[in-house]
């Protein structure tokens, strides 16, 4: 199956400054990359995702990129605001439509 | 559309109780999953169903938990007997493949064990 991870565990930015999370997959064969969010007591909600048949995709503050040749791709946050304060999922689509969770990074914005 | 509800939304039990988990998936997605959420290991993937139909059911614990879908708009997960470990937050997500791959999630239920 695919075995998907995730770094840093815990990362602390500035209001305002930027941050960046990655994530490495095993299966090669994976075409499909969602991030979600998770804030404490919700439900875990897509921000973002991308294909293996681009490079890069953003949607406003955030964006996310993808090397399929090195396996990982990476969340970008930029101009990081209290309320991107949360937990974030990267996941990798494989086998029939099951995704694999990363273990998720806690990001906290320091006002 | 009101997204994937889930119920009970919280759940407390003592060992060796029955427990049943409810879900309904938004309206004309043909697949749905079922998660366990916590701290030590994270989001894990319990079972699957394509079309009503399991498609791999080989992150279930154990044959204490079973699960069924028995309509389009209807699954269930259940624990008996339910142990202290069982204690998690249990999540229902919803797809469809053919609108795109995007999985949804329920608000989750909390489930307690004593």
């Amino acid at each position: 199956g695919e075995n998907v991870e995730q770094h840093p565990s815990t990362l602390s930015v500035q209001e305002g400054d930027s941050a960046v999370i990655k994530c490495t997959y095993s299966d090669s064969a994976s075409n499909y990359f969602p991030w979600y969010k998770q804030e404490l007591g919700k439900r875990p909600q897509l921000i973002i995702d991308i294909r293996s048949n681009v490079g890069e995709k953003k949607d406003q503050r955030i964006a996310v990129t993808l090397n399929k040749t090195a396996k990982h791709f990476s969340l970008h946050i930029t101009e990081t605001q209290p309320e991107d304060s949360a937990v974030y999922f990267c996941a990798a689509r494989y086998g029939n439509n099951r995704l694999a969770f990363g273990k998720g990074n806690q990001v906290v914005v320091i006002p | 559309d009101a997204g994937v509800i889930q119920s009970p939304r919280h759940e407390v039990t003592e060992m060796g109780q029955e427990v049943t988990l409810r879900c309904k998936p938004i309206s004309g997605h043909d697949y749905l999953f079922w998660y366990r959420q916590t701290m030590m290991r994270g989001l894990e993937l319990l079972i699957y169903f394509n079309n009503n139909v399991p498609i791999d059911d080989s992150g279930m614990p154990e044959d204490r938990f079973s699960a069924k879908m028995p309509n389009a708009s209807f699954s269930t997960l259940k624990i008996q007997p339910s142990e202290p470990r069982d204690s998690a937050v249990y999540f229902c997500a919803s797809s469809h493949l053919v609108g795109g791959d995007t999985q949804y999630f329920g608000p989750g239920t909390r489930l307690t064990v004593l």
